[in-house]
């Protein structure tokens, strides 16, 4: 089974400061995909990157990046010029296959809150 | 024009009693999932189906049986229920793999057994 770990529990940062994720995992695979949901207090899921394992270029969506390091298997994500609505648990998953096998492990979670 | 739907939003039920949580999706999927978030927020995959076909089961007690009448539908029927099946549950729905396999959530359903 796959392990993904998110050793921050929470994590704090000023309103437009840049602020850092950790995320690792441990699989065997050669291809799979990773990926960062954001759960606001509506605990909504939604979708923030995604990252496929055989693309070497990391992902961006407008301020969020991701520095994806497949020999380390480490896949953190970054939250540049924060806002307040960036405020939410924001989980790492992991998924080995695509189609209707492609169940997402997720990592603990971590507790963003953006100060103003 | 939501894409997710599930019914309730809220459950509070007594232990012993038997609920259903039911999940619709109009995004024309093929795949839908039920995962359940635990009170430590842990969110953990419990099945998934594909038109209408079983694909995944977990390792979830067998008081929980999910149904899909069909590829837009997929509910959750729990018998029994007991005092650490209070979670929130999810409905997710994915699209025919055609590279990144993204999952679309619903609001989730907070399940209160007392």
């Amino acid at each position: 089974a796959q392990t993904v770990t998110q050793s921050q529990p929470e994590m704090s940062v000023q309103e437009a400061e840049t602020v850092t994720l950790s995320c690792t995992y441990d699989t065997s695979e050669s291809n799979y995909y990773l990926f960062w949901y954001k759960q606001p207090p509506s605990r909504q899921m939604i979708l923030v990157i995604r990252q496929e394992a055989y693309k070497q270029q990391n992902a961006t969506e407008n301020r969020f990046s991701v520095n994806f390091q497949k020999a380390a298997k480490s896949f953190s994500l970054k939250i540049s010029d924060s806002q307040l609505g960036d405020t939410a648990m924001y989980f790492c998953a992991f998924m080995k296959h695509e189609g209707p096998r492609g169940k997402l492990s997720f990592g603990a979670g971590t507790t963003v809150t953006v100060r103003a | 024009d939501t894409a997710v739907s599930q019914t309730p939003k809220y459950l509070v039920t007594q232990m012993g009693n038997d609920k259903s949580i039911k999940c619709e999706q109009n995004l024309g999927h093929d795949t839908m999932y039920w995962y359940k978030q635990d009170s430590k927020k842990f969110l953990k995959i419990m099945f998934s189906y594909n038109n209408k076909e079983l694909i995944i089961n977990e390792t979830v007690p067998n008081r929980f049986s999910p149904k899909s009448p069909d590829k837009a539908h997929l509910n959750l029927h729990i018998n029994s229920l007991e005092l650490g099946d209070s979670a929130v549950y999810f409905c997710a729905s994915s699209p025919p793999a055609r590279g990144v396999n993204e999952q679309f959530f619903g609001p989730g359903t907070r399940l209160t057994v007392l």
